[in-house]
C-alpha cells in the first residue's frame, strides 16, 4: 500500500529559529514529490521535485529530494510568525497523495 | 498568477437536498480535480478530470456526482448526503493531469445538518 509519511506531525519553534521538515515516502509508480503550505484555507504551492540532489530554493525556504532513500526535506531558515501553518508533502504517482501534514507554530 | 475560484465559499444542506459546487479556471489547464479535506485531515482525492472526461474515480458514493461541462468548468452535483460529508471541498487544477504541480482554490465549505 502506498504511503507518505511526515514527520514530524508538529513543531513548535521561536522566531529565527531554522526547522527541517521530513517526508518519507513508499509508492508504486513514483513521479514528483510536491510540497504545500496550507493555513486557513487552501493548500498553496511551494516545490514541486522529479530529480535526486538537485534543491530548490525560494527565499528562506528550500528542498530535496532522495530517490535512493525515498524521502525529501524541507528547510525553513529565520523562521517568521508568518510561516506559521501546515505544511504538506504529496506524492504525484498519477493521482496525488498527501501525508499527513507537518503543523509548524513559530511563537515571536 | 493561477486563479481557482470556487462557489459557494460557505453551503449548509439537508440530508434531501441537492446542491451543486462550482469550480472555474481560466488557464487553460486540461486536468481538474476535487478533493475533500475534513477537519486536521490532508487532502483526500475523489476525482480527476484530464480533457474534460473523467479519469479517476477513487471509489467515491454515488451520492457525489461529478460534471466537467467544459474545459473551464468543473461542477460536483451533492444529492442525499450524510453529516460526514461535511468537510471542506477543494478543486485543484494542473496544466496536465501527470506530473505537474496543482494549484488549489479557495474551498467550499459544506455542512451537512
Amino acid at each position: 500500500e502506498d504511503k507518505v509519511v511526515q514527520s514530524p506531525l508538529s513543531l513548535v519553534v521561536h522566531e529565527g529559529d531554522t526547522v527541517t521538515l521530513n517526508c518519507s515516502y513508499e509508492v508504486t509508480n513514483f513521479r514528483s514529490l510536491l510540497w504545500y503550505k496550507q493555513e486557513k484555507k487552501a493548500p498553496t504551492f511551494l516545490f514541486m521535485l522529479t530529480s535526486s540532489g538537485i534543491e530548490k530554493k525560494s527565499g528562506r525556504l528550500s528542498s530535496i529530494l532522495d530517490k535512493k532513500e525515498l524521502f525529501s526535506i524541507l528547510n525553513i531558515t529565520a523562521t517568521q510568525t508568518g510561516d506559521s501553518a501546515v505544511y504538506l508533502c504529496a506524492v504525484e504517482k498519477g493521482d496525488m497523495r498527501f501525508g499527513a501534514g507537518t503543523r509548524l507554530t513559530v511563537k515571536p | 498568477d493561477t486563479e481557482v475560484t470556487q462557489t459557494p465559499k460557505h453551503l449548509v444542506m439537508g440530508m434531501t437536498n441537492k446542491k451543486s459546487l462550482k469550480c472555474e479556471q481560466h488557464m487553460g489547464h486540461r486536468a481538474m480535480y476535487w478533493y475533500k479535506q475534513k477537519a486536521k485531515k490532508p487532502p483526500e482525492l475523489m476525482f480527476v478530470y484530464s480533457y474534460e472526461k473523467l479519469s479517476i474515480n477513487e471509489s467515491v458514493p454515488s451520492r457525489f456526482s461529478p460534471e466537467c461541462p467544459n474545459s473551464s468548468l468543473l461542477n460536483l452535483h451533492l444529492h442525499a448526503l450524510q453529516p460526514e460529508d461535511s468537510a471542506l471541498y477543494l478543486c485543484a487544477i494542473s496544466q496536465f493531469n501527470g506530473n505537474y504541480e496543482q494549484y488549489f482554490g479557495p474551498g467550499t465549505r459544506l455542512t451537512v445538518t
